[in-house]
Formats: C-alpha cells, structure tokens, sequence
C-alpha cells in the first residue's frame, strides 16, 4: 500500500501570496489531519477532516483553511502569507477518526516565506 | 489544561547504550498514548500506541511504558544505534474530544 503523499516537498513564496499544498492519504483512509512544526513550537495541530467534514481545528488565524474531497484527498491553503508562515506542513491520514487511531504522517511540504 | 511535557529536551549518547526518556501528561479523560519517531526533515512514524489497560508495549529495541495512574510514560530504546538519532514525540489523545495533544519532542543524537 502506498504510503501518504504530499505535494509539493518544497516551496518558496513572497508575503501576500497565498499557497495551496496537496495531500493524499492512504488507500482507505478516511480521516486526514494538517499539521505546521517550526523548530521552537514542535507539532501544532491545524486541523482534521473526516468524510469531507472538518471535524476539528487547532488555533490558527482564518487565514488557515482545508478541505477535503470525496476520495479522502485533502487541500490546505494558506492565503496572505507571512514570514512566520515559513515551516514543514505535514499531513496525516487514518482509517477512523484521528484520535483513536495510529496516525500515518506524510513526508510534509517545506514552506519558505521571504 | 491539557497538557504533555517531555525530558530531557536533548540526550546525546554512545551507540550501543540504553536510553529512557520520559512524559508527563495531564490530559484527561484518557484515551490512548502514543510515541513517534520523527528523523529530521522528514513525517514522524509511529512506534507504539497504548491504551489505558496496556502498561507496557514493544516494538523491536523500543519499549514503552505507561503507568495511568501517575500519567506517565517512558520510552525505552535499547542498545543503540546511530540511525536512532531523531525526534521522539509523545502524543496524548483526550478521549470524545477529537483532539491530540503533541509534547514538543525528545531530540535524541546517538554518537559512535
């Protein structure tokens, strides 16, 4: 089974701009979680989309938003970026609800924001 | 406040030694504990998940144990080896709330 797939790996963008990164999760995974790490803040959960419903999300500015199609793929945006936008976006995936299951994460998208 | 705390921040160690690191957790209602394996600039994968019944859980030279009564875990890495270098990650999820709470991480460097 192919693993979690993320697109783009890299990426450099200006401020103002905005980006959308791709996400496609295991084969029969249902659930799809985003998340943002920068070196000093660790894993900060962004949010979860579960049957193309988002069922949770962390605290981060409406300028953060997601969605998810009826094959269990997922998009992030990000609109009017900012310097401090600049991280690893990962995304996981699991059969159920993320909270109850091993989530499997991607290999992210490495943002730059200059 | 849900909350999970990792030490030590960094370890460094020989190869071939055992090492233990721990996490603290306050999240409640319990559901189930997990630890990850990040190597830099790359997806965490998972090592074990517990659930409050289990106590102790393996997975090769890895060995995780949870005592849900003082809301701690360690996870035990024996006999290590360079490629174990990497983030460990202790991840909590609260249970019918949705949500996973991350600790910020275990930076582990295995020296030859």
């Amino acid at each position: 089974k192919a693993g979690v797939t993320q697109t783009p790996r890299y990426l450099i963008k200006t401020r103002g701009q905005q980006v959308t990164l791709s996400c496609s999760p295991i084969s029969g995974h249902r659930s799809v979680s985003w998340y943002q790490q920068t070196p000093g803040q660790g894993l900060q959960f962004l949010f979860e989309y579960f049957s193309e419903t988002q069922r949770n999300k962390g605290n981060f500015p409406g300028r953060f938003s997601g969605r998810q199609f009826s094959n269990s793929r997922s998009e992030m945006n990000v609109s009017t970026l900012e310097l401090g936008d600049s991280a690893l976006y990962l995304c996981a995936s699991s059969p159920r609800l993320a909270e109850s299951e091993t989530q499997y994460f991607g290999p992210g998208t490495r943002l730059l924001v200059l | 406040k849900n909350q999970v705390e990792q030490s030590p921040q960094s370890l460094i160690i020989l190869e071939g030694k055992n090492c233990t690191l721990q996490c603290n957790y306050t999240v409640s209602p319990f559901s189930n504990l997990r630890w990850y394996k990040q190597d830099t600039g790359r997806g965490p994968v998972s090592l074990t998940i517990m659930t409050f019944s289990e106590n102790t859980k393996s997975n090769g030279r890895y060995t995780a144990t949870l005592d849900a009564d003082t809301k701690q875990s360690s996870l035990h890495i024996t006999a290590s080896q360079l490629s174990d270098s990497a983030s460990y990650i202790c991840v909590v999820s609260a249970k019918n709330t949705d949500k996973l709470i991350f600790g910020t991480g275990t930076r582990l460097q295995v020296f030859p």
